[in-house]
């Protein structure tokens, strides 16, 4: 167990639809990273906050925003989904160095 | 641009026959190499972080090692289990959001 928590683990929506993903971070870990994985694809970074202020953006689609709230935990929203944002959504986190990301077990959005 | 490339893509071994996994990279400046293993469907899970060259790590049948310019994850005498996909990620000290990048995998195999 990484101490990571993503709810839910399951996530089936249809087309158009918004959806939101959590991510609670390991205690004490300030820094928060979203990742996409879609079948046979690599990690694509999506997104990172540290201490709730946004610090990076990676190839994150504008019908995707994500934010960090005051208790460190992370939310993600999908919105107008596509059959192509069918994919594996992880969020990690890391300690004050910043280094050594943990992941959490992810979230399986099926787009239908 | 940084960059992350791991060969081979896939690799089958029978119990017992030691090899080896590749991580080529290029960044502006490593501030730290890292390998995990990802089972199906799961959330990577942290096996090694490496910071300069020379340096190497072990844990049970794994050793990491690295380069200036490579990192190698040696495997002795696999089992069964050790069956997964390997990530190896870096991070670059030019980054302010010391975001990790990603390769794409070896999917190791180990026949009994």
């Amino acid at each position: 167990d990484s101490g990571v928590t993503q709810t839910p683990k399951h996530l089936i929506t249809a087309t158009g639809q918004r959806v939101t993903l959590r991510c609670s971070p390991r205690s004490g870990d300030l820094s928060v990273y979203w990742y996409q994985q879609s079948l046979d694809q690599g990690l694509q970074f999506l997104i990172q906050y540290y201490n709730g202020e946004e610090r990076a953006k990676g190839n994150i689609l504008e019908r995707f925003s994500a934010q960090q709230f005051p208790d460190l935990h992370s939310e993600l929203n999908l919105s107008s989904l596509e059959l192509g944002d069918s994919a594996l959504y992880f969020c990690a986190s890391t300690g004050p160095q910043g280094t050594e990301a943990f992941f959490g077990q992810g979230t399986r959005l099926t787009v239908v | 641009e940084d960059q992350v490339t791991q060969s081979p893509e896939a690799l089958r071994l029978q119990e017992g026959e030691s090899s080896s996994l590749n991580c080529s990279y290029t960044v502006s400046g490593l501030r730290g190499l890292f390998w995990y293993r990802q089972d199906p469907g799961k959330g990577p899970e942290f096996l090694f972080t490496l910071y300069s060259a020379g340096e190497e790590k072990e844990k049970e049948r794994l050793k990491a090692t690295l380069t200036k310019k490579e990192s190698f994850l040696h495997i002795t005498a696999p089992k069964p289990e050790d069956s997964a996909t390997y990530l190896c990620a870096v991070q670059d000290l030019t980054n302010t959001g010391n975001q990790f990048y990603f390769g794409t995998g070896t999917s190791l195999t180990v026949i009994p």
